[in-house]
This record gives C-alpha cells, sequence and structure tokens, in this order.
C-alpha cells in the first residue's frame, strides 16, 4: 500500500499553461506538505497544511495556489507556468506539526517548456 | 534565523569505509527537532532518524549513528563500514514550531559516492 502518492509522475507543459499535481496520504497523518526540488537538489519546503489549516506559507509566488479538500488530500495549482517552475514536487506527510518525521511521496517531475 | 548547513557537497569513498557527514544548525529556539533523509539515485525520499533538542543521545541502528552535540550545534551522521547501497544524497533537517506556525529548514545536502 502506497502511504504517500502523487499523481501524475511526470508532467511536461508548456509557458503559460495551468496545472495541477494531487497528492494524498493514507497514513491518517493531520499535517501535509509540498517541497519543491530544483536541478541543483536544493530542497525547499513551500507549504504545510494542518487538518486543512495553512501553517507555512514561504515566499512563493501566489501563482501557486495550494488546495486541501480534506485532511487526507494536499492538492497543488500552478497557474501561468514559467520556465523557472521545472523541478521536482514532493508532497509529504507528518503525524502531526509537533515535529514529527516526515513521509514523502515519489515526487513528481515537472518540466515547463 | 534558522539554518542548517552541510558543508561537504560530495564525499566520495571506498566501500567498507568509515564516513562521517556533518550538519550544523542555527537557530534561536531552545525546542526544535533535527532529522536526516537520505535520497538515493531512484530519488524518493527516506526518513533515517529524528532528534529533539533536549535528547542528546547518541544513537546508533545498525551501521548508522548519529551524534548530536548542542555545544557545538552538530548532529553529524556516521556510516560505517560503508557499502555501494549507501550512494545517495543526505540531508539534514531543522524543524520548530512556535504557536500555530512551522518553520522546516533542509540543508543543501551531501552527495555521498561509494566506490566498490
Amino acid at each position: 500500500d502506497t502511504a504517500v502518492s502523487q499523481t501524475p509522475k511526470y508532467l511536461v507543459t508548456q509557458m503559460g499553461n495551468d496545472k495541477s499535481i494531487k497528492c494524498e496520504q493514507n497514513l491518517g497523518h493531520d499535517t501535509m506538505y509540498w517541497y519543491k526540488q530544483d536541478s541543483k537538489k536544493f530542497l525547499k519546503i513551500m507549504f504545510s497544511y494542518n487538518n486543512k489549516e495553512l501553517i507555512i506559507n514561504e515566499t512563493v509566488p501566489n501563482r501557486f495556489s495550494p488546495k486541501s479538500p480534506d485532511k487526507a488530500h494536499l492538492n497543488l495549482h500552478i497557474n501561468s507556468l514559467e520556465l523557472g517552475d521545472s523541478a521536482v514536487y514532493f508532497c509529504a506527510s507528518s503525524q502531526d506539526w509537533q515535529g514529527n518525521e516526515q513521509y514523502f511521496g515519489p515526487g513528481t517531475r515537472l518540466t515547463v517548456t | 534565523a534558522q539554518k542548517v548547513t552541510q558543508a561537504q557537497t560530495e564525499i566520495s569513498v571506498v566501500e567498507k569505509e568509515d564516513v562521517t557527514l556533518d550538519c550544523v544548525y542555527e537557530t534561536r529556539d531552545t525546542t526544535y527537532y533535527l532529522f536526516w533523509y537520505k535520497q538515493p539515485p531512484s530519488g524518493e525520499l527516506v526518513f533515517l532518524i529524528r532528534r529533539n533538542s533536549f535528547d542528546e543521545q547518541n544513537e546508533i541502528s545498525g551501521r548508522y549513528s548519529w551524534n548530536f552535540q548542542k555545544s557545538t550545534s552538530s548532529f553529524n551522521f556516521t556510516i560505517t563500514a560503508s557499502q555501494v547501497v549507501d550512494s545517495a544524497v543526505y540531508f539534514c533537517a531543522l524543524i520548530k514550531n512556535s504557536g500555530g506556525y512551522q518553520k522546516v529548514t533542509f540543508g543543501t545536502g551531501t552527495k555521498l559516492q561509494v566506490i566498490p
């Protein structure tokens, strides 16, 4: 059973398009995260939700909008895609937001052409 | 300010050698959590260990051991008798919580190559 799943695994799209990446966890965790990993492997947190409420919102362009319909899902919608958005995006979850370990999804490789 | 420094960008060792990956952190908080994650070439991120700021006990898990020293703000990771399967990028991370706010910082990672 996959604990944290993301779809799609690969996403190739053109500049200016809007796309979404979906994330689901079946661990019963309260907290979910989105990270961006660039080509140099730098891993940077973007957002975090605890029980559907935003608890981390780093300096991210407002073209990126997270949506948490329930605590098992945290989707990432990106408007007006730019070349610089090309990266691997990881979703993660943790039991709660009290500093517990995070379990990561397999990542979504986004390529913007 | 919160910061995690992994000064070693890349390390190469020959199989069976011991290797230590360094992690130095900065935070003004007294309560925080430290982590190590492994990212093998396949790309997934795997949790290795978690430590809270009040627990300075060193930990050993098989060939892996961790040395947490608050006096030097370091949380170093040692692999004993390295194996090719240890080849990966290793990330150190710091989490602190304050009220309803959380701060998560990952280091830039250390790429370990174990040569057979």
